[in-house]
């Protein structure tokens, strides 16, 4: 069965520097991919970044990056530069592509406080 | 394009009340998600539908919930009746078929008094 695990329930990082957000994973699907969604404090979830499982590099979008070690079945979330606007909660999720299914299971969610 | 629309946004309604909340997704997305979050269970997938149709709907928690999916450009999930433990803000996102990502709408937080 898939699952979805997240350690870190908070974390705090220093305005300017970077943070490393927790994410491991579980599933016996060959095909999959794993996604990072943050969460202000006014609800909307916020798409950041894709990783699929058969991509050979990890995946960047601007300041956020993908540390994807799939042996090791772990998604980390980089940010790099924290920045006050980045306090949320990041939810990470995974779906199976082989299952025929369109469904994500989200993780239990990190909530980062930056400060200033 | 306005992204995907749910209303309202807040909703408080008594015990025993029928609640419908709303949800239209993004134009041309044939996926369609109602996901419930609360600080207890988190995001828990609780139906979707592919083309107006309802795929999976095993999260669905009892039968005082249903989702219906009239047209491409309209859903609604409705308790009846509702319950305290029935708390949570609810999410629609939909997707488009070949595409990984899904878009979810703002949520309507409903309380059950």
């Amino acid at each position: 069965a898939q699952k979805i695990t997240q350690t870190q329930p908070g974390m705090f990082v220093q305005e300017k520097e970077a943070v490393t957000l927790d994410c491991t994973y579980d599933t016996s699907d060959p095909s999959y991919g794993l996604f990072w969604y943050k969460q202000p404090s006014s609800g909307e979830m916020i798409f950041l970044i894709y990783q699929g499982s058969y991509d050979q590099q990890n995946a960047t979008e601007g300041r956020y990056s993908l540390n994807f070690q799939k042996a090791r079945k772990s998604a980390n979330l980089v940010i790099s530069a924290s920045q006050l606007g980045d306090s949320a909660m990041y939810f990470c999720a995974m779906r199976d592509f082989l299952s025929g299914t369109y469904k994500y299971i989200f993780g239990t969610g990190t909530r980062l406080k930056v400060l200033a | 394009d306005a992204g995907v629309i749910q209303s309202p946004r807040h909703e408080v309604t008594e015990m025993g009340q029928e609640v419908t909340l709303r949800c239209k997704p993004i134009s041309g997305h044939d996926y369609l998600f109602w996901y419930r979050q609360t600080m207890m269970r988190g995001l828990e997938l609780l139906i979707y539908f592919n083309n107006n149709v309802p795929i999976d709907d095993s999260g669905m928690p009892e039968d005082r919930f249903s989702a219906k999916m009239p047209n491409a450009s309209f859903s609604t999930l409705k308790i009846q009746p509702s319950e305290p433990r029935d708390s949570a803000v609810y999410f629609c996102a939909s997707s488009i078929t070949g595409y990984y990502g899904y878009t979810f709408g703002s949520g309507t937080r409903l309380t059950v008094v």
